[in-house]
């Protein structure tokens, strides 16, 4: 066990519609990463946020936002939902927010696996 | 930007050892990651290279060579349970400091 939470663990959605994945990160970790991880695409990042703002961003779409509540958990929400946006969904957390260095590494949740149909 | 190849698929044989090669470019460089991902399960750490030179961790070896964009993940005394992706990942750093992650090279391991 990581120590990182993710919720719900499976998702099933129609296209069109929105939906919110929740990440609880380890205790004490103030980073908190989300990467999207489809079949031909292996692990995209799509953004960060260190205590409470954003950190940095990758390939995230604009349909997709995120945030950081004060104590510290994190939701990624996914709107217009495409067929392509059936992926596995992964938070990860780690201590410091220059990144996942030697002694902070990313410790990852279990995923949220989401499929739009 | 960065790129990362490893190869897609490799087969070994219970208790011989393996060698996973990954190459990169980028830009920037703080660091390469192996992690272990079974399917459907979360990436588990493995190693972190920032210097070149190989670092050890019991059955599991990581290399590093920075100026020639290349790692290689060592796996010895191959198990069953080795049988899983292997994600070599870069830490660039700058804005982005999200790793970026190889599409994974599949161990699979034969009796």
């Amino acid at each position: 066990d990581s120590g990182v939470t993710q919720t719900p663990k499976h998702l099933i959605t129609a296209t069109g519609q929105r939906v919110t994945l929740r990440c609880s990160p380890r205790s004490g970790d103030l980073s908190v990463y989300w990467y999207q991880q489809s079949l031909d695409q292996g692990l995209q990042f799509l953004i960060q946020y260190y205590n409470g703002e954003e950190r940095a961003k990758g390939n995230i779409l604009e349909r997709f936002s995120a945030q950081q509540f004060p104590d510290l958990h994190s939701e990624l929400n996914l709107s217009s939902l495409e067929l392509g946006d059936s992926a596995l969904y992964f938070c990860a957390s780690s201590v410091e927010g220059t990144g996942p260095l030697e002694n902070t590494e990313a410790f990852f949740g279990q995923g949220t696996r989401l499929t739009v149909v | 930007g960065q790129n990362i190849d490893q190869p897609t698929e490799m087969t070994a044989t219970e208790g011989a050892i393996v060698q996973i090669n990954c190459t990169y470019q980028t830009s920037g460089f703080n660091g390469l990651f192996w992690y272990q991902q079974h399917a459907g399960e979360a990436p588990t750490f493995l190693s972190y290279n920032v210097l070149d030179g190989l670092e050890e961790k019991g059955r599991f070896s990581s290399f590093l060579s920075r100026s020639k964009g290349y790692s290689y993940l060592l796996l010895k005394e191959l198990q069953m349970k080795d049988s899983a992706s292997y994600l070599c990942a870069l830490h660039s750093g700058g804005g982005a400091d999200g790793l970026t992650f190889g599409k994974g090279t599949h161990l699979i391991i034969q009796p």
